[in-house]
């Protein structure tokens, strides 16, 4: 089975600092993974996404994420936080299923706060 | 272009009824996925419709269930509800897998 472990509940940076949230996932075999946003009262937006390729992924609004297989990791950063940044975080993954389509394991979640 | 588009909003239902929630996905999305959030479990998968198929399913009790239309629509229908399936439930769709994009869900309250 799959599992995805996010470091950290809660982060708080400053305004146009460096954002780090961590995510490592457990899967016998390179899972697709994913990076989303979800703001108060509302759905997920996805950041982004690795399914093959280069490793170093970009998203949208300045995030960043990289797939570094011998760690099992998948971090996500953004160079310069912003206040609109302020949401939580989750990072998923997603077996490559034989039949096709997705069944994401979501992990619990990272607060992000800004402060200014 | 249309998001997708989860309704009701909110609902209120007592303990031992049934509910449907409805979800329209972006047109030309076939993968239909269903969610449920609450804050002692997560996110959780409950299934997958893909073309009218039930494709994928999670490990939730049969009380949980769901259809696809031709049209791609799908609804989730819980019945004998519990305290427990208090929650926002999501849908998402996709072309077919690979990134979806959710809805901005249905937050059922069970009394």
């Amino acid at each position: 089975a799959q599992s995805v472990t996010q470091l950290g509940s809660h982060v708080s940076v400053s305004e146009g600092a460096l954002v780090l949230l961590r995510c490592n996932y457990s899967s016998s075999v390179p899972p697709y993974l994913f990076w989303y946003v979800q703001y108060p009262n509302q759905g997920l937006q996805l950041l982004l996404k690795y399914t093959t390729g280069a490793t170093l992924v970009k998203g949208i609004n300045g995030f960043e994420a990289e797939f570094k297989k011998s760690e099992t990791s998948f971090h996500l950063t953004k160079p310069s936080a912003h206040m609109s940044d302020a949401a939580e975080y989750f990072c998923a993954v997603s077996p490559k299923l034989t039949g096709g389509g997705n069944k994401l394991t979501f992990g619990t979640g990272t607060q992000l706060k800004v402060e200014l | 272009k249309a998001g997708v588009t989860q309704t009701p909003r909110y609902l209120i239902k007592t303990r031992g009824q049934q509910v449907t929630l409805s979800c329209s996905p972006i047109s030309g999305h076939r993968s239909v996925s269903w969610y449920q959030q609450t804050p002692g479990q997560g996110l959780q998968f409950l299934f997958e419709y893909f073309s009218e198929t039930q494709r994928n399913k999670g490990n939730f009790p049969g009380r949980f269930s769901g259809r696809q239309f031709s049209n791609s629509r799908s609804e989730m229908n819980v019945s004998t509800l519990e305290l427990g399936d208090s929650a926002l439930y999501l849908c998402a769709s996709s072309p077919d897998g690979g990134g979806y994009t959710f809805g901005s869900g249905t937050r059922l309250t069970v009394v």
